[in-house]
């Protein structure tokens, strides 16, 4: 079992739709989560980054993390097809020397 | 511009002969780290180092190896690369610290015939 599952989706929606992206973990001690924005031919880019449990907003992203129930989501509002992407989400433990673990990321296409 | 660059962006080479994928950032991060990317298995760490001198292995570190002399480059070696080394490859980079995240490169497409 991976320790970051993730559905890979693809996941189509309409361009103004809520988007809801998900993912579970298994190891405990992971404590930073991040999500990151993958276009396609480039590099994966930092969207969201939050320590432990909570809620963290930027503009019309919200990352949202559920420790009890190990369920990390990030959610988009608006959506526009510029945020048409690969979606991965990643975790590491804070004695880990900060070696990311990544889920298998979902492809996300917002139509005009 | 911030940023981290890997060289080559595409290779095709033959089964076993060596080569080195470069990586260069110009952030003076400490930490950098060498990723994988395979459909359906996603980024796979292959390896990471905290500082100049200081490398270790990440979860797929087989039949790759790195150097980290200068706080700037972190090659990646394959001395006899195969065809299961066929993937994309991506070298990321991030300061001290647990306020950041990484920043990656472009990537190197790499394929082993």
């Amino acid at each position: 079992q991976k320790e970051v599952e993730q559905d890979p989706g693809p996941l189509s929606v309409p361009e103004g739709a809520i988007v809801s992206l998900n993912c579970t973990y298994s190891n405990s001690a992971f404590q930073y989560f991040m999500w990151y924005r993958q276009y396609s031919r480039k590099g994966p880019e930092l969207l969201m980054y939050t320590y432990s449990s909570g809620n963290k907003e930027d503009g019309r992203f919200t990352a949202q993390v559920d420790k009890s129930s190990k369920y990390i989501s990030l959610f988009i509002r608006d959506s526009q097809p510029s945020d048409s992407a690969t979606y991965l989400c990643a975790s590491f433990s804070s004695g880990s020397a900060r070696q990311l673990t990544f889920g298998s990321g979902t492809q996300l296409t917002v139509l005009p | 511009e911030a940023q981290v660059t890997q060289n080559p962006r595409y290779l095709i080479t033959v089964t076993g002969k060596k080569l080195t994928v470069t990586c260069s950032q110009n952030m003076n991060h400490e930490y950098m780290s060498w990723y994988r990317q395979d459909p359906g298995l996603g980024l796979r760490q292959i390896y990471y180092s905290m500082n100049v001198e200081v490398t270790d292995k990440g979860d797929v570190p087989e039949g790759y190896k790195v150097s980290r002399k200068e706080k700037r480059n972190f090659p990646l070696i394959l001395e006899s690369p195969s065809p299961n080394q066929t993937s994309l490859y991506f070298c990321a980079s991030s300061p001290a610290g647990t306020d950041y995240g990484y920043t990656f490169g472009s990537g190197t497409r790499l394929t082993v015939v």
